[in-house]
């Protein structure tokens, strides 16, 4: 049974930082592409970052540019959000999420997230 | 940036009836749009993708149609465990992956 499970949220003061993971299991984690999506309370979805099966390729919203980094450990079956200079914008459950393997951009299985909350 | 929008925002049916929901883009996406449901607390689920196909264990009574900027989701008739809110998302054109803002069906 494929199962991705998130960790990491919690309550951080605007500027500071936070590192999301998320942990995969039953399947080959080296052989799929990954993403974060978030999603703001009571709003819509957002994908936030994708990185390909080993890492070489990187994508991120431009509203996260600059601040976040993704990246992940196949050996661990691990996937990572480094979230740096966080904004009250950021607040948000974040999923991880991913992708199909024939069909690229399509998220086929998500975590259920957790809560990042940006907040003095 | 693709942007999608959905109409209408609200949908209030009752089970058994048809569901119709809209997803229209600001240009061509081909056939690359997905469709997931979202209950409360919950994280979203994968229902059809590239238009017209359904993801696994997904029911018959779910359908998706249309190409290029004009897309729609067909629940065919409403189970109690259909009452979700629905997001449509393209990867035509990526990055940015981008979902519409989402249509809630609910009970009337």
């Amino acid at each position: 049974e494929v199962q991705l499970v998130e960790s990491g949220g919690g309550l951080v003061q605007p500027g500071g930082s936070l590192r999301l993971s998320c942990a995969a299991s039953g399947f080959t984690f080296s052989s799929y592409e990954m993403n974060w999506v978030r999603q703001a309370p009571g709003k819509g979805l957002e994908w936030v970052s994708y990185i390909s099966s080993s890492g070489s390729t990187i994508y991120y919203a431009d509203s996260v540019k600059g601040r976040f980094t993704i990246s992940r450990d196949n050996a661990k079956n691990s996937l990572y959000l480094q979230m740096n200079s966080l904004r009250a914008e950021d607040t948000a459950v974040y999923y991880c999420a991913r992708s199909c393997t024939m069909v690229r951009g399509v998220f086929d299985y998500w975590g259920q997230g957790t809560l990042v909350t940006v907040s003095s | 940036e693709i942007v999608l929008t959905q109409s209408p925002a609200t949908l209030s049916l009752s089970p058994g009836e048809r569901a119709t929901l809209s997803c229209r883009a600001s240009q061509s996406v081909s056939s690359y749009l997905a469709w997931y449901q979202q209950k409360p607390g919950q994280a979203p689920r994968l229902l059809i993708y590239d238009a017209s196909n359904r993801a696994t264990g997904i029911p018959a009574r779910f359908s998706g149609s249309g190409s290029g900027t004009d897309f729609t989701l067909t629940i065919s008739s409403l189970e109690p465990e259909d009452f979700a809110v629905y997001y449509c998302q393209q990867r035509s054109n990526w990055p940015p992956l981008t979902f519409g803002p989402g249509t809630k069906v609910d009970i009337k």
